[in-house]
């Protein structure tokens, strides 16, 4: 079936150092691949999406491509800020399933200054 | 701002009495979910709505159920809440464009069943 796999928080960083997150998910056909955020008491907001092999998606300056040789979708952002301590979750959405998405268990990402 | 409220925020109630929570949007959009978020599971689904009247079961519906009978309104129902029913429950709308498919989420309900 239809899966995705995050690496375990929490990841624990100082201000302005590299981030990476790592995706890997397991899926039929050509999936849409998505990375959300929440912030504390918050909800889920989209940070980045790739709807096919090879797509970067990027805002915010956090950047993941698409690699399907690998089935991945890692999250990385070269120079964190405190501000970006949230839970990331990478999710992939399957062709012609009503939009459903397949969630990975989360992230928490802590920067200290 | 993808105009999803969801009611009430916060909520505890006892176990064995019925519960709904509500999500209501604004802009029309065709498809709605029901997620619960629980520590190390991420979000998982419970039910969907592709239409007025129209839904279906996600991957955690036991003990769940929908209804749907205006675009705007998706209600979810424990029928007889229990403690695993405890948990953090995002309502979220998408609609099919060109630009992507993604979905939106509403700001959560927070459910405790003693």
């Amino acid at each position: 079936g239809n899966s995705v796999t995050q690496m375990e928080g929490p990841v624990t960083l100082s201000e302005e150092a590299f981030l990476t997150i790592n995706c890997t998910y397991t899926a039929t056909g050509y999936p849409s691949l998505f990375w959300y955020v929440q912030y504390p008491g918050e909800g889920l907001q989209l940070l980045l999406k790739a709807t096919k092999a090879d797509d970067k998606g990027s805002n915010k300056g956090f950047e993941a491509t698409y690699r399907k040789e690998t089935t991945s979708f890692h999250l990385e952002k070269g120079s964190v800020q405190v501000s970006d301590s949230a839970v990331y979750f990478c999710a992939l959405m399957t062709s012609g399933g009503y939009n459903k998405l397949i969630f990975g268990a989360g992230t928490r990402l802590a920067v200290h200054p | 701002d993808a105009g999803i409220t969801q009611s009430p925020r916060h909520k505890v109630t006892e176990t064995g009495t019925p519960v709904t929570l509500r999500c209501h949007q604004t802009e029309n959009h065709r498809y709605m979910y029901w997620y619960r978020q629980d520590p190390g599971h991420g979000l998982r689904l419970i039910h969907y709505s592709y239409g007025v009247k129209d839904t279906d079961k996600g991957e955690v519906s036991d003990g769940y159920s929908v209804s749907r009978s205006k675009t705007e309104d998706f209600l979810l129902t424990l029928e007889s809440a229990t403690s695993s029913q405890t948990s953090v429950y995002f309502c979220a709308i998408s609609e099919v464009s060109s630009g992507g498919n993604e979905q939106f989420f509403g700001p959560g309900t927070r459910l405790t069943v003693l």
